[in-house]
């Protein structure tokens, strides 16, 4: 059964740094998401994007993050400068293959960013 | 404000019980209900839904408009049930409406 795939499982980096998350949505999905967690909170939504546009994105999206899909595959979040308030967990997630509604999110397994 | 509540971090109960996982959410339209489980170092994954009205490994989940809840209920738990469990809502019945997700309940089944 396909699946969402993200790398890296574990990113440590000092703060001020750039990172960029990788993810490899399910490869016939229209719809893309980025979600976080910080440690004992609950899942946050970040942006949506399709058709090679963000079609919505949350408060936390600020300057500072940002999303590509590069190469029709991958679909990328960057961070520029990362705070220490950006240490999370990171969820992609993908949906849709046409023009249904009710479809499924389906979740990465997540990248845990550390922020030193 | 679009909210969802799950009043309880933890439930702990004994195999063979029955289990009821609250939830309430807030929306001024029509949402979307959902739960969702996170097993043990595994990936957050779909439940059930409201619009589907079905029984997953057991768990029911019935949308309750006056009290604005979608409690999950199974009537005998299972060791296998322990997890973490998310109550969620997505506005609209768009493909590209996020996801509101509550913060969740650690069920424990004990043995």
């Amino acid at each position: 059964e396909p699946e969402v795939t993200q790398t890296p499982s574990h990113q440590v980096t000092q703060m001020g740094q750039e990172v960029i998350l990788r993810c490899v949505p399910i490869s016939n999905h229209l719809y893309f998401y980025w979600y976080r967690q910080i440690l004992g909170q609950k899942v946050e939504f970040l942006v949506s994007f399709y058709n090679n546009e963000i079609s919505e994105k949350s408060e936390i999206f600020d300057d500072q993050f940002s999303v590509e899909r590069p190469d029709g595959s991958n679909f990328t979040l960057k961070i520029r400068s990362t705070k220490l308030e950006d240490s999370a967990m990171y969820f992609c997630a993908s949906t849709g293959t046409g023009e249904t509604s009710y479809n499924e999110q389906f979740f990465g397994p997540g990248t845990r960013l550390t922020v030193l | 404000a679009q909210r969802v509540t799950q009043p309880e971090k933890l439930l702990s109960v004994f195999k063979g019980a029955p289990v009821e996982l609250k939830c309430n959410y807030s929306y001024s339209g029509s949402p979307e209900l959902f739960w969702y489980v996170q097993y043990s170092r595994q990936r957050l994954q779909l439940l059930l839904r409201h619009i589907s009205r079905e029984s997953i490994k057991g768990f029911t989940a019935d949308l309750n408009k006056g009290e604005t809840s979608f409690h999950l209920k199974k009537p005998f738990a299972q060791e296998e049930d322990s997890a973490m469990y998310y109550c969620a809502l997505r506005g609209g019945y768009s493909s590209a409406s996020k996801i509101i997700f509550g913060s969740g309940t650690r069920l424990s089944i004990r043995p």
